[in-house]
């Protein structure tokens, strides 16, 4: 079964400039969630979509936001980038239940200059 | 408000010894606990999981985790370290409670060196 892929690997951008992300989950998943990992915050969650539906969101601003299509797959948008947007982001799926695991793919770096 | 703690930064070790991966937890309900595993310029890879039940919990790579209600503790352990684990591990917990959602919330993740 394949993994969680995301596109684009490594990304560079400039501020001001927004980007769009994709995530294809495992076959089957439903619910796709994504994060930011940076040195100085870690891991943190921005926002989860299941069945097509924001299920839960993070404490990110408006700039952020996503959205995920009927075959599962997800996309996350970037407006307005600032220096501070760069990082790796990490796309996850799960079956959606609570107690399932999340799997994460390779991962996204964006670099914002 | 759930959140994790991985108290240290840092964990060396000789290969053959065992190891150890510390972490606590808060939750307002009844939490599931998780452990991941990040290999340089690489997603996370999902290590093993406590739900319910056994609080001894047997994953990858033979690696186990022990869930303690009462230190809110789920630590990280193998009886005998390869370099190969060499990488950065995270806690992860999710809160019981339905509201609370599908979001995990990690601990700040411990880097493993292990030294032949």
């Amino acid at each position: 079964k394949a993994g969680v892929t995301q596109t684009p690997r490594y990304l560079i951008k400039t501020r001001g400039q927004q980007v769009t992300l994709s995530c294809s989950p495992i076959s089957g998943h439903r619910s796709v969630s994504w994060y930011q990992q940076t040195p100085g915050q870690g891991l943190q969650f921005l926002f989860e979509y299941f069945s097509e539906t924001q299920r839960n969101k993070g404490n990110f601003p408006g700039r952020f936001s996503g959205r995920q299509f009927s075959n599962s797959r997800s996309e996350m948008n970037v407006s307005t980038l600032e220096l501070g947007d760069s990082a790796l982001y990490l796309c996850a799926s799960s079956l959606g239940e609570l107690y399932n695991e999340q799997f994460f793919g390779p991962g996204t770096r964006l670099t914002v200059l | 408000a759930q959140s994790v703690a991985q108290p240290e930064d840092q964990v060396n070790v000789a290969e053959g010894n065992p190891l150890t991966v510390k972490c606590t937890y808060s939750v307002s309900g009844n939490p599931y606990l998780f452990w991941y595993v990040q290999y340089p310029n690489r997603g996370l890879q999902f290590l093993l999981k406590y739900i319910t039940g056994d609080n001894l919990v047997k994953g990858s790579y033979g690696f186990e985790a022990e869930f303690n209600k009462s230190q809110t503790s789920f630590h990280l352990k193998k009886p005998s370290a390869l370099v190969s684990d060499s990488a950065l591990y995270f806690c992860a917990v999710r809160d019981m409670i339905k509201a609370a959602g599908n979001k995990l919330t990690f601990g700040g993740g411990t880097r493993v060196l292990v030294k032949p």
